[in-house]
């Protein structure tokens, strides 16, 4: 069974501070993608890895897949109230027809004005 | 482009009885899976569908199930329903035959009383 543990579970925070939050594994997996998900609503994608060592920047996000792909991190900068969410981590793995996501549970962030 | 739809976003049932929930993937997306996200379990994967034949199964009881019909629409059905079912149920789709982004739509809030 593919596990993705994320860390911190839960994050309080200033707006203004800057914050990290990881995904890691022991499974090795073909991309990893990074969703946000608000009160009552699915998550969005943020964005996608897919080589090892890969950096994707996204305004004051940052998102980078470890070098043997089994982990992920996305740091944000400065953060702002509208970064508050639950930043979800999701582990792909491919194999002809047979493919799923495997999620973790989540990071909860609030960013306080 | 519209999103992904579910329906109804909110329903109410007793515990024994039975729901379906529909799921209107983006225009053009073939692939449909479906979630179950509870706060202590996360998101876990229900089963994914492809044309119509469904192509992968996470470790649920077969009180869950699903199909997909020729225009890509899916349903999931639940039976038996016991208190622990009470979750948001999320659907996804994809474009690709192995794209692993998905799109989710905004959930269907389940609550067996």
């Amino acid at each position: 069974t593919q596990l993705l543990e994320q860390s911190p579970q839960f994050l309080s925070i200033q707006e203004g501070e800057n914050l990290t939050v990881y995904c890691n594994s022991s499974s090795v997996f073909s991309s990893l993608q990074w969703y946000r998900q608000e009160p009552g609503e699915g998550p969005v994608l943020l964005v996608t890895v897919v080589t090892g060592g890969e950096v994707k920047k996204l305004k004051r996000l940052t998102f980078q897949f470890g070098d043997a792909r089994k982990d992920s991190s996305l740091h944000i900068t400065a953060a702002q109230p509208g970064d508050t969410g639950l930043y979800l981590c999701a582990g792909a793995t491919s194999g002809g027809s047979n493919y799923k996501l495997t999620f973790g549970k989540g990071t909860l962030l609030t960013v306080n004005p | 482009k519209a999103g992904v739809t579910q329906t109804p976003r909110y329903l109410i049932k007793t515990r024994g009885q039975q729901v379906t929930l529909s799921c209107s993937p983006i225009s053009g997306h073939r692939s449909v899976s479906w979630y179950q996200q509870t706060p202590g379990q996360g998101l876990q994967f229900l089963f994914e569908y492809f044309s119509e034949t469904q192509r992968n199964k996470g470790n649920f009881p077969g009180r869950f199930s699903g199909r997909q019909f020729s225009n890509s629409r899916s349903e999931m059905n639940v039976s038996t329903l016991e208190l622990g079912d009470s979750a948001l149920y999320l659907c996804a789709s994809s474009f690709k035959n192995r794209n692993t982004e998905a799109f989710f739509g905004q959930g269907t809030r389940l609550t067996v009383v």
